[in-house]
């Protein structure tokens, strides 16, 4: 099982240019994430999706928009990449509930010039 | 609203010495809490999680863990670190309900040196 996967892992933007970061997870999991991890601010939650067809905005949303495509797939689109979104973005997928373990993608690292 | 509170940016210890990383938490009800670590340039992967059985909570790689709500702390400690050990850990807290999420602190870098 390849468990959190991630889509690129690098990538150098303009600023205003849009992207769209991949995640996909095959552990057949309900709930995915999309996390922000800056240095010295932890990781932040930028949007989840608790079940297939549904999404909910985290605590750091504004610049972002999600797609769940499917059970298995997650996407994170930057419509006008700024230069404050230059951050490690990663994936994770969980069951539902407080007390289940997270799964992490090994992340995509941004660069918005 | 929950938190959590990792004091400091880096920790340095030798090799074979006790590693010890503070967590506290806010939470206004008993939360589930965590440790995750990331080893350079990969994901997190979880050492360990509380979730109100036994208030000493045993992770791999050695590492262990105690609750203490009347501290409201969750620290991590391992007896004698090994280099294989550097890396960032995080606390994190979540709360009881089906669609809680985790709020994770910002993170402490453990060194080791020979």
């Amino acid at each position: 099982n390849a468990g959190v996967t991630q889509t690129p892992k690098f990538q150098v933007l303009k600023t205003g240019q849009s992207m769209t970061l991949q995640c996909a997870q095959d552990m057949n999991h309900n709930s995915m994430y999309w996390y922000r991890q800056d240095p010295g601010m932890g990781l932040r939650l930028i949007y989840y999706s608790a079940s297939e067809g549904t999404t909910d905005k985290g605590e750091v949303p504004n610049g972002y928009n999600v797609s769940r495509l499917n059970k298995r797939e997650f996407s994170l689109r930057l419509e006008s990449a700024a230069p404050s979104q230059t951050s490690v973005y990663f994936c994770a997928s969980s069951e539902p509930g407080g007390w289940r373990e997270q799964f992490f993608g090994p992340g995509t690292r941004l660069t918005v010039l | 609203a929950q938190s959590v509170t990792q004091l400091g940016s880096h920790v340095s210890v030798s090799e074979g010495a006790l590693v010890l990383l503070r967590c506290n938490y806010s939470s206004s009800v008993p939360p589930y809490l965590f440790w995750y670590v990331q080893y350079p340039n990969q994901g997190l992967q979880l050492l360990l999680k509380y979730t109100s059985a036994a208030t000493l909570v045993k992770g791999i790689n050695g590492f262990e863990a105690e609750f203490k709500k009347s501290e409201t702390s969750f620290h991590l400690t391992k007896p004698s670190a090994h280099m294989s050990d550097a890396a960032e850990y995080f606390c994190a807290v979540s709360g009881t309900g089906a669609n809680s999420k985790l709020t994770f602190g910002k993170g402490i870098t453990l060194s080791v040196r020979p």
